[in-house]
């Protein structure tokens, strides 16, 4: 079974610019959440998507949002890119929610200059 | 208080000791609890899941769990060098229904295995 797929693996941005990031869960999860993760701030929940709607949003600014489609897949968005923001985006998938396993992928390591 | 703490480290043991890995969490009315293993400059990856009191082993892994605690910990049997890593706890609250797909992390426990 093919794991969590994220594209692309790496990216640099310049700040104000907007990058889209895409992530394919393991076949049958329903569940989409994305993290970000720094080395001052750990791994920090951003959203999670399950049905094509958003369940629950962490505290992050409205540049911030995703979207989920219907054969699961999701992307999450990042507008006027800010140096603060270059982190590792980490999507991971689970079959139903938060309270059964969730499965990260390789993540997209972003770089703001 | 920090939602979920971990010991800070990092933890240093010898080849084929018993490695002990301990978190607290504040929400009692966390759900799930799992632990995550990751390699640096690598993703996090699931070794562990724990949904209710007492212990579950998964070869080498053994979580236990005390929920009136609030404290959840990996013990790995017979470290090997390949075992130096980031582990990361991490908790469903679940309150209710309302923390779909949101896991807290704790910050992490360096672990290093030396032969």
């Amino acid at each position: 079974k093919a794991g969590v797929t994220q594209t692309p693996r790496y990216l640099i941005k310049t700040r104000g610019q907007q990058v889209t990031l895409s992530c394919s869960p393991i076949s049958g999860h329903r569940s989409v959440s994305w993290y970000q993760q720094t080395p001052g701030q750990g791994l920090q929940f951003l959203f999670e998507y399950f049905s094509e709607t958003q369940r629950n949003k962490g505290n992050f600014p409205g540049r911030f949002s995703g979207r989920q489609f219907s054969n699961s897949r999701s992307e999450m968005n990042v507008s006027t890119l800010e140096l603060g923001d270059s982190a590792l985006y980490l999507c991971a998938s689970s079959v139903r929610d938060g309270n059964t396993e969730a499965f990260f992928g390789q993540g997209t390591r972003l770089t703001v200059v | 208080q920090k939602e979920v703490e971990q010991n800070s480290g990092p933890l240093s043991v010898p080849e084929g000791a018993i490695a002990s890995l301990n978190c607290t969490y504040s929400d009692r009315g966390s759900q799930s609890f799992f632990w995550y293993r990751q390699y640096s400059g690598k993703s996090p990856e699931l070794i562990m899941s724990i949904y209710s009191n007492g212990d579950k082993e998964d070869g080498r892994f053994t979580a236990q769990l005390n929920k009136a605690s609030q404290y959840v910990s990996l013990l790995i049997r017979d470290s090997q060098p390949s075992d130096s890593a980031t582990y990361l706890c991490a908790v469903n609250q679940d309150a209710g229904g309302t923390s779909y797909g949101k896991l807290t992390f704790g910050q992490g426990t360096i672990l290093t295995v030396h032969p």
